[in-house]
C-alpha cells in the first residue's frame, strides 16, 4: 500500500458543483494533514491543514477519519479558479518533520 | 519580498556536468528542505536541515550534496548529471523540523540532455 494515495482524477466539473476527493495513508501514526494547492508549472500551496474534528474555509471543508485512515477535500460552490492539482500531505508521526505528498488529484472546472 | 527563493528557475545542462541550485527564505524558519517532482507529478522529500544541521537524508545518490551555510540557506550542487535527474526541484521551509507546513520556493527546472 502506497504511503499516500489519492485518486488522479481527472475530475472534471462545471461551475457551482460540488466536489469531493479522498486521500487514504498507511501510516497509523500519522498526526499532521494537510490540503496543498499546485497550479500548473508553479510551487504548491497550503490551501489548509486539517484537524481531527474537521474544519472549514469558506468553500472549503476537510475531513478526518483516523479509523478508516483517510481526509477528504469538499469544494463547494466550484470557481473556475479552482481548476488545479489538490495533493494530500501527511506526516511521519516523527519529530523531525517528514510530509509526505501524495500524487495529487487534477481538477478542471469549466463554464 | 519573496519568502522563498531559488535560482536558477530554469537549467539546461548535459549529462555529466556539475551544477548547484540556490535557495534562500527570508521568513525566519529554522528548518529548509529539497523537494524533488518527477514527471508523474510526485513530490518527494530529499534532505532536511534544521538549524544547519542535517536531519533528514532519503535515499538519494551521493552525487547530490546539499549544503547550508546558515539557516536561511540551503543549496543543492548534483555532481555528474543523468538524464534521470531531470525533475523539478523545490526548496521549501518550515517554522519547525515538526511537520509543520511548507513555504515552497517557485522550482527549478532541470532538464539534462
Amino acid at each position: 500500500r502506497k504511503e499516500v494515495e489519492q485518486d488522479p482524477g481527472p475530475f472534471n466539473v462545471p461551475e457551482g458543483a460540488t466536489v469531493a476527493f479522498n486521500c487514504t495513508y498507511s501510516n497509523s501514526a500519522s498526526q499532521s494533514f494537510f490540503w496543498y494547492r499546485q497550479d500548473c508549472r508553479k510551487e504548491p500551496k497550503l490551501l489548509m491543514s486539517v484537524y481531527s474534528s474537521g474544519n472549514e474555509d469558506g468553500r472549503f471543508t476537510a475531513q478526518l477519519n483516523r479509523a478508516s485512515q483517510y481526509i477528504s477535500l469538499l469544494i463547494r460552490d466550484s470557481k473556475l479558479s479552482d481548476s488545479a492539482t489538490y495533493l494530500c500531505v501527511v506526516g511521519s508521526g516523527t519529530s523531525y518533520g517528514k510530509l509526505t505528498f501524495g500524487q495529487g488529484t487534477i481538477l478542471t472546472v469549466h463554464p | 519580498d519573496t519568502a522563498v527563493s531559488q535560482t536558477p528557475k530554469y537549467l539546461v545542462t548535459q549529462m555529466g556536468n556539475d551544477k548547484s541550485i540556490k535557495c534562500e527564505q527570508n521568513l525566519g524558519h529554522d528548518t529548509m528542505y529539497w523537494y524533488k517532482q518527477d514527471s508523474k507529478k510526485f513530490l518527494k522529500i530529499m534532505f532536511s536541515y534544521n538549524n544547519k544541521e542535517l536531519i533528514i537524508n532519503e535515499t538519494v545518490p551521493n552525487r547530490f550534496s546539499p549544503k547550508s551555510p546558515d539557516k536561511a540557506h540551503l543549496n543543492l550542487h548534483i555532481n555528474s548529471l543523468e538524464l534521470g535527474d531531470s525533475a523539478v526541484y523545490f526548496c521549501a521551509s518550515s517554522q519547525l523540523a515538526s511537520e509543520m507546513p511548507l513555504s515552497f520556493g517557485q522550482g527549478t527546472r532541470l532538464t539534462v540532455v
